[in-house]
């Protein structure tokens, strides 16, 4: 399972990390990617890192790109994403997910945290 | 870019085929992903790549694609089929691309 955590009430312009933890497989063989939802809205892809055998490289949305970092580490079984210069804007429900290899659907999903950005 | 298009909306009678479509330029190229949310729950895929069912999907799920639009159909449609519907796709120049959403209400 994946389990998300980090989500906050935060002002805008400040920064803040969330965390994905895995559990139950081997986390070093998945692509790791990160999604958001505005409440009522659409789902919105942000970040894709694949995995070790594939360079650790890295895609990003360019609604986020130079603002949104992600990062793994596999030792602890854990995707990150660095969010910095948060907007109004980026207030959603923020998800992760894992896939398999190039083009593959996400077959697992964490439950989700919320990320409020508000002065 | 690469845009997916979903109606906002379909409704299907109970027991009946609820069909969802996902238009996009040359779409029948790329394999298309197929997902289901329920309000407060994270998305659960549903088709993945075209056609295909995970295991524990009912065979009622189905999906076929070609040319400019995707479809996934439930057939048998009920109560708890109820959802919001997502396709997506990988586009090399957009990445991770998902259409709109369609909610699905069964009468």
């Amino acid at each position: 399972q994946l389990v998300e955590s980090g989500g906050n009430l935060v002002q805008p312009g400040r920064s803040l990390r969330l965390s994905c933890t895995a559990s139950g497989f081997t986390f070093g063989d998945y692509f790791m990617s990160w999604f958001r939802q505005v409440p009522g809205k659409g789902l919105e892809w942000l970040a894709l890192i694949r995995s070790k055998p594939y360079g650790e490289t890295i895609e990003y949305a360019a609604s986020v790109k130079g603002r949104f970092t992600i990062s793994r580490d596999d030792s602890k079984n854990i995707a990150y994403l660095q969010m910095s210069v948060l907007k109004t804007d980026d207030t959603a429900v923020y998800f992760c997910g894992r896939s398999i290899g190039v083009g593959n659907a996400f077959d697992i999903w964490g439950q989700g945290t919320m990320v409020t950005v508000s002065a | 870019s690469y845009d997916l298009t979903q109606p906002l909306s379909v409704s299907v009678a109970l027991g009946q085929t609820a069909t969802i479509t996902c238009g996009g330029n040359n779409i029948g190229s790329k394999n298309v992903h197929w997902y289901q949310q329920k309000p407060g729950q994270a998305p659960m895929v549903v088709i993945y790549r075209d056609t295909n069912r995970p295991s524990g999907i009912p065979e009622r799920f189905s999906g076929s694609n070609s040319g400019n639009t995707a479809t996934l159909s439930i057939s048998g449609a009920q109560a708890g089929d109820e959802a919001d519907f997502y396709c997506q796709v990988w586009d090399s120049s957009a990445n991770w691309v998902f259409g709109g959403g369609t909610k699905l209400t069964v009468l």
